[in-house]
């Protein structure tokens, strides 16, 4: 069975930029969540989506949104790029919904992103 | 709202001795707990988790991980590291039921010595 699965799994684009990154979560897992990991430091939570509805956001701008598809895939959007958004994003899919007992979060490999 | 300290940002140890990689939490209400592996330009792997039941926990790979509800802590062993152990852990936490947000520590490099 294919894991999560995450495109492109590098990209490079200019400040100022927009640039969409793409999940596909395991088949039968409803539940996705996007993650931020800058050099150095462990994955910080961006968003939740169970249902393709959001249900958990992190502290970051309105410059991040995502969406999720009838599918369950889901994308990541990123509006007028900083530097500083230079990171790892990686998207986990699991089983767990709104009130389910918590279980593994499985993660892609990542999008390599880097802004210049 | 939960927190994950990995009081360690890099051990290295030799070859077949055994390690500890530290980690505590903070949390006013249940929670789960989680223990990460990333190897380079990879994402990341689940080693154990910890939901309910016995304290200690056992994973993948030979690593067992204890957790200590008194001391709020989750610390992470393995007997003998082997040079493929090289890598970096995570410890992490999220609460028991609802949303799968899961608050990961800073991290720890493992680095195994030949």
């Amino acid at each position: 069975d294919a894991g999560v699965t995450q495109s492109p799994t590098h990209l490079i684009k200019t400040r100022g930029q927009h640039v969409t990154l793409r999940c596909s979560p395991i088949s039968g897992h409803k539940s996705v969540s996007w993650y931020q990991q800058v050099l150095g430091q462990g994955p910080q939570f961006i968003f939740q989506y169970y249902e393709k509805e959001e249900r958990g956001r992190g502290n970051f701008p309105d410059r991040f949104s995502a969406r999720q598809f009838p599918n369950y895939s889901s994308e990541l959007n990123v509006n007028a790029l900083l530097l500083g958004d230079s990171a790892l994003y990686l998207c986990a899919s699991s089983l767990v919904g709104l009130r389910s007992v918590s279980t593994e979060a499985f993660f892609g490999q990542g999008t390599r992103l880097t802004v210049v | 709202a939960q927190s994950v300290t990995q009081l360690d940002s890099q051990v290295p140890v030799f070859e077949e001795a055994p390690v500890e990689l530290r980690c505590n939490y903070s949390s006013s209400v249940s929670v789960y707990l989680f223990w990460y592996v990333q190897y380079p330009n990879q994402g990341l792997q689940l080693l154990l988790k910890y939901l309910s039941g016995s304290t200690l926990v056992k994973g993948i790979n030979g690593f067992e991980a204890e957790f200590n509800k008194s001391q709020t802590s989750f610390h992470l062993r393995k007997p003998s590291v082997h040079i493929s152990d090289t890598a970096e852990y995570f410890c992490a936490v999220t609460l028991s039921g609802g949303y799968q947000k899961v608050t990961f520590g800073t991290g720890t490099k493992l680095q195994v010595i030949p």
